[in-house]
């Protein structure tokens, strides 16, 4: 069974930068795809961003576009997102998660880190 | 544009049964979608997916009182002998090129 934890949450001043990981275990990290999910505080969840296997494609929610990055090292079976120009509205819960082979319809996912966007 | 649809709250008796609805937007019957369970405090944790064609598949350790079901754009999650511990927030959610889309999220109270 795999599992997901996540790290490296905390608070950050609006327009610098904190990164994000995301540790695997029990399965083989480099067959399946990965996702970053987020929760601002009493809200609904928002997809934030997506690697393939091999890193070779990203795509990305509006709202992060262009200051976020996603990527992953297979050989430390570590997912990560950078987020650089933070914004308050980035205030929230970060989840990482796993998808179903063939599709991105998540099954397993980690316990979250929060990331607060404060002066 | 892909857009799933969720009523926000739902109520119902322990013991009692309560079918929640998930609605694909137009032109996007066919998609399959997951089921998503948030308890109070916790992260979300998956419950099945869904077809169009109405089978499912739960993930590991999902009790049989948790089933789904579809019907045209509607994809139901069914939850039968509810127990205090149901209540939670319950997300569908689906995919779309490029991008993950998830409904508003359904507020169950057990009563």
């Amino acid at each position: 069974q795999v599992q997901l934890v996540e790290s490296g949450g905390g608070v950050g001043q609006p327009g610098r930068s904190l990164r994000l990981s995301c540790a695997a275990s029990g399965s083989t990290f480099s067959s399946y795809v990965i996702h970053w999910v987020r929760q601002a505080p009493g809200k609904g969840l928002e997809w934030v961003a997506v690697i393939s296997y091999d890193g070779g494609n990203e795509y990305y929610a509006e709202s992060v576009k262009g200051r976020f990055t996603i990527s992953r090292d297979n050989s430390k079976n570590t997912l990560y997102l950078q987020m650089n120009s933070l914004r308050p509205e980035d205030t929230a819960v970060y989840y990482c998660a796993k998808v179903i082979e063939a599709t991105w319809l998540f099954d397993i996912w980690g316990q979250g880190t929060m990331v607060t966007v404060s002066s | 544009q892909l857009v799933l649809t969720q009523s926000p709250s739902a109520s119902a008796s322990v013991g009692a049964s309560v079918k929640l609805t998930c609605t694909l937007s137009s032109g996007h019957s066919n998609y399959a979608i997951a089921w998503h369970q948030q308890q109070p405090e916790k992260g979300p944790h998956y419950l099945m997916k869904v077809n169009s064609d109405g089978r499912h598949s739960k993930g590991d350790g999902i009790p049989d009182r948790f089933s789904g079901s579809s019907s045209g754009a509607e994809r139901y999650l069914t939850i039968s002998s509810l127990q205090s511990e149901d209540e939670a927030d319950y997300y569908c959610q689906t995919w779309g090129t490029g991008t993950v889309v998830f409904g508003g999220g359904t507020k169950l109270t057990v009563l």
